[in-house]
């Protein structure tokens, strides 16, 4: 069954560092979403993105943020300077379109910044 | 925006029992449901959804129902197993016929089955 895969499961960095999370959406999936859940919180959305547009992206994503679609199979988020308050599990998701609603969640990315 | 609220916030059940969850919504425009299960280490796992033009949707052990007018809607777990033990989180989203949209997360239900 095909799935959302996410590189790394856990990264590390220092406060102020960039981070690039990595993603594989589902192969034939055209929309792509970035999601962030802050321990014990609810899981958040921050963008969308759509014909390598940004469609939709909430007050979270600020100009620290950014995503990309670099070739044909991979999705990434990158936080140019990161703060404590980034420290968050990072779902990517995928969902076909065309009237297909259904969002797939990847594993997740730990981020742990210090 | 959109705000969903989600009850209760843990949820143990003997195995066999049904466990039943509520979720509230604000905006009368969603028109999207999901469900979603999260086992420890993993990412949400998509297990059932209702649009808006349904008020019920059953999938063998799990059913989900909605209610349009009172903007709540529930998901029902028959004859619990162990393995059903995770945390479980209902979402809303106004969802286009085509194009992408947003899901809005209840903060989630600890579902513990025991055996």
């Amino acid at each position: 069954e095909p799935e959302v895969t996410q590189t790394p499961s856990h990264q590390v960095t220092q406060m102020g560092q960039e981070v690039i999370l990595r993603c594989v959406p589902i192969s034939n999936h055209l929309y792509f979403y970035w999601y962030r859940q802050i321990l014990g919180q609810k899981v958040e959305f921050l963008v969308s993105f759509y014909n390598n547009e940004i469609s939709e992206k909430s007050e979270i994503f600020d100009d620290q943020f950014s995503v990309e679609r670099p070739d044909g199979s991979n999705f990434t988020l990158k936080i140019r300077s990161t703060k404590l308050e980034d420290s968050a599990m990072y779902f990517c998701a995928s969902s076909a379109g065309q009237g297909l609603y259904e969002q797939y969640f990847g594993p997740g990315t730990r981020l742990t910044v210090t | 925006g959109e705000n969903v609220e989600q009850h209760p916030s843990t949820l143990s059940v003997q195995e066999g029992d049904s466990a039943v969850i509520k979720c509230t919504y604000s905006d009368s425009a969603s028109n999207y449901f999901p469900w979603y299960k999260q086992e420890l280490g993993k990412g949400p796992q998509l297990i059932i959804d209702i649009r808006s033009n349904v008020g019920e949707k059953k999938d063998q052990r799990i059913a989900v129902t909605l209610n349009k007018t009172a903007k709540h809607f529930s998901l029902h777990i028959t004859e619990t197993q162990p393995e059903d033990s995770a945390v479980y989180f209902c979402a809303a989203s106004i969802a286009p016929g085509a194009g992408s949209y947003q899901l809005t997360f209840g903060k989630g239900t600890k579902l513990s089955v025991i055996p």
